[in-house]
């Protein structure tokens, strides 16, 4: 079955801290793509990034980075020197075929609160 | 700008009432999703479309109904049939593998 686990239902930081949110999925796929959104207040979903399962290289972009590891089937997200407009609902998904066809599969997210 | 519009932006439905939602995308993506997002339930997918004609049923389909006529329109029905329908709802679009990307969404809410 496919799963994607962030076990982190919450958080909350004083602006500058860096912040990791988590996430564990579980997949029987051996290609499979992993992403993160996210929800700001408004409620539209932003894409933040997409890894495929074949590379492992951790990215940065500006002050985000992202840490994939197959080992311990994570992929990780942190936000270095945080800021209030960091603040939002952060998701975690897997994409896997079925049947031919693809489906994203989130997880429950974790709300981040950056306050001044 | 391409992108993906969803209307309305808020709607109200009285119990029995079928209401239908709207999500139009010009981006030229065969594949169209419908989610479901409920307070720390993440999203649930309702029906899912990979190509003009046909469509299959996700994770929550009871209650709701779709279509695709089009390749750039895939209307959600919320029927008389689904007992909790008061959520946000998602809809999405993606090329094969490329990330999905998202409408504005639309709250329902059941008076």
């Amino acid at each position: 079955a496919q799963k994607v686990t962030q076990a982190q239902t919450e958080i909350s930081v004083v602006e500058k801290e860096d912040v990791t949110l988590d996430c564990v999925y579980e997949t029987r796929d051996t290609t499979y793509y992993l992403f993160w959104y996210k929800q700001p207040p408004s409620g539209e979903l932003v894409f933040l990034i997409r890894r495929n399962s074949f590379d492992e290289q951790n990215e940065i972009s500006g002050r985000y980075s992202w840490n994939f590891q197959k080992s311990t089937s994570s992929f990780n997200f942190t936000i270095t020197a945080s800021q209030v407009v960091d603040s939002a609902v952060y998701f975690c998904a897997l994409i896997h075929t079925q049947g031919g066809s693809e489906k994203l599969v989130f997880g429950k997210g974790t709300k981040l609160t950056v306050n001044p | 700008d391409g992108g993906i519009t969803q209307s309305p932006k808020y709607l109200f439905r009285k119990e029995g009432q079928n209401v239908t939602l709207s999500c139009e995308q010009n981006l030229n993506h065969d594949a169209m999703y419908w989610y479901r997002q409920d307070p720390g339930q993440g999203l649930r997918l309702i029906y899912y479309s990979q190509i003009v004609n046909d469509f299959q049923k996700g994770d929550i389909a009871e209650g709701y109904s779709v279509s695709r006529e089009k390749k750039e329109s895939f209307p959600l029905t919320v029927t008389s049939a689904q007992k909790n329908p008061t959520a946000f709802y998602l809809c999405a679009s993606s090329a094969s593998y490329i990330e999905q990307f998202f409408g504005p969404g639309t709250r329902l809410t059941v008076l």
